[in-house]
């Protein structure tokens, strides 16, 4: 009954270092998504993909990147760290039909 | 394009007195519309869905909430607070036909009072 799985749930950067935040689902959704929350702005839509292969970005996609081999995973990966990255970040996963989404645990990151 | 506005950023009331969280939302279509709740340290977690099959929609542990076309709004209600009922609320719709991009609103924090 694992849902959706993130790791690692923290991490502090430096800098300029790059990381991969890792999300795997186990509910053959087709629909996987990453957001960032910030106090008072609720959450933001960082990069979304429907189907393995196709990935499109969100509302705030600069600095990230991803990526869609499997339909079960869809990596995070920051290239080079900035303090303004410095977020929760949540991972979901959606089956077309429904809408509904199912988010990870969270992935605290600071970066220094 | 669509947005909410989620009115109040806190509210606080007594354990056993009604719940009202107020979202707005802006649209140039009928959309879906959603509310979730984050408990503290948690992720997200469905508490409704609105689809157009009924206006006035159940959801778990006792919220529901009304979809009013006329005032564009979606409040979400509870008849009585209860201590587990305090999270972070966020009422959320699509961005686009197809449910995969949604928009959050800032989100409502509830504070339930013993």
């Amino acid at each position: 009954n694992a849902g959706v799985t993130q790791t690692p749930k923290f991490q502090v950067l430096k800098t300029g270092q790059s990381m991969t935040l890792q999300c795997a689902q186990d509910m053959n959704h087709e629909y996987m998504s990453w957001y960032r929350q910030d106090p008072g702005m609720g959450l933001r839509l960082i990069h979304y993909s429907v189907g393995a292969g196709i990935t499109d970005q969100g509302e705030v996609p600069n600095g990230y990147n991803v990526s869609r081999s499997t339909t079960e995973d869809f990596p995070l990966r920051l290239l080079s760290a900035a303090p303004s990255q410095t977020s929760v970040y949540f991972c979901a996963s959606s089956n077309r039909l429904t809408g509904e989404l199912f988010f990870g645990e969270g992935s605290r990151l600071t970066v220094l | 394009a669509q947005s909410v506005t989620q009115l109040d950023s806190h509210v606080s009331v007594s354990e056993g007195t009604p719940v009202l969280l107020r979202c707005n939302y802006s649209s140039s279509y009928s959309p879906s519309l959603f509310w979730y709740v984050q408990h503290p340290n948690k992720g997200l977690q469905l508490l409704l869905k609105y689809t157009s099959a009924a206006t006035l929609v159940k959801g778990i542990n006792g919220f529901e909430a009304e979809f009013k076309k006329s005032e564009t709004s979606f409040h979400l209600t509870k008849p009585s607070a209860h201590m587990s009922d305090a999270a972070e609320y966020f009422c959320v719709v699509p961005s686009n036909f197809g449910n995969e991009k949604l928009t959050f609103g800032t989100g409502t924090r509830l504070t339930i009072i013993p």
